[in-house]
């Protein structure tokens, strides 16, 4: 079991929907992130916060808008989206008390944009 | 997005033999980490690396960081069905001056055959 928890664990939506992804963690990590993967692809870098201030925008398009409510949790905010956006969205956390300390993934959300 | 290069792409083996695999970048890292990802899930971590010329076991599974810091190799000894999945090393550390980036690897698919 991940103690990085993902909702919802698959969507479907449409291009003019609006959804949100979900990610919730409860061990104190300050720094999280999302990932975009590809099937049999490896995870690419979208967004990193740290303390919960949005730290890296690897130049992701608008249509996905991020937030950090608080030090527990993150969201993905989903508009407009396009049928090549459909993939396995990733969210991941680690400490910052340690320069480089390992991610730690839930099991994301597939996402499906028809 | 950037990523590491791995090798091999994929590799076909009878149960109880051992593996090898590794990962090579044009940069710098200061941390090599290894994760497998089952279908439908996020990677797990099996080792994390801090130091140059540092060798780690976990179980079957052994890691090396390169001396150089520009590579790392897993090994997997008498393999099992259970370790059939997609391995990814991951680069992290000051690449880039971002220090909260990990950088993937482009995988290497494991299938056992009993």
């Amino acid at each position: 079991d991940t103690e990085v928890t993902q909702t919802p664990k698959h969507l479907v939506m449409g291009m003019t929907n609006k959804k949100s992804l979900k990610c919730e963690q409860h061990m104190g990590h300050r720094a999280m992130y999302w990932y975009k993967q590809k099937a049999k692809k490896p995870p690419e870098l979208m967004f990193v916060y740290s303390y919960e201030k949005l730290s890296i925008n690897e130049s992701v398009p608008s249509r996905f808008s991020p937030e950090c409510p608080n030090s527990s949790l993150l969201n993905l905010h989903l508009h407009a989206l396009q049928p090549e956006d459909s993939a396995l969205y990733l969210c991941a956390s680690r400490p910052l008390d340690r320069g480089d300390s390992p991610l730690h993934f839930g099991n994301g959300t597939r996402l499906t944009v028809t | 997005g950037q990523q590491l290069n791995q090798s091999p792409q994929s590799m076909f083996i009878q149960e109880g033999e051992d593996v090898s695999m590794n990962c090579t970048s044009s940069s710098i890292f200061n941390t090599w980490l290894w994760y497998k990802q089952d279908p439908g899930e996020g990677p797990v971590l099996l080792i994390a690396l801090y130091k140059a010329g540092e060798l780690t076991s976990n179980g079957r599974l052994t890691a090396q960081f390169g001396i150089t810091r520009k590579d790392s190799f897993l090994n997997i000894s008498a393999s099992i069905p259970s370790d059939v999945g997609i391995y990814f090393c991951a680069g992290g550390g000051n690449y880039g001056g971002a220090t909260n980036k990990l950088i993937f690897g482009t995988g290497t698919l494991l299938a056992v055959q009993p």
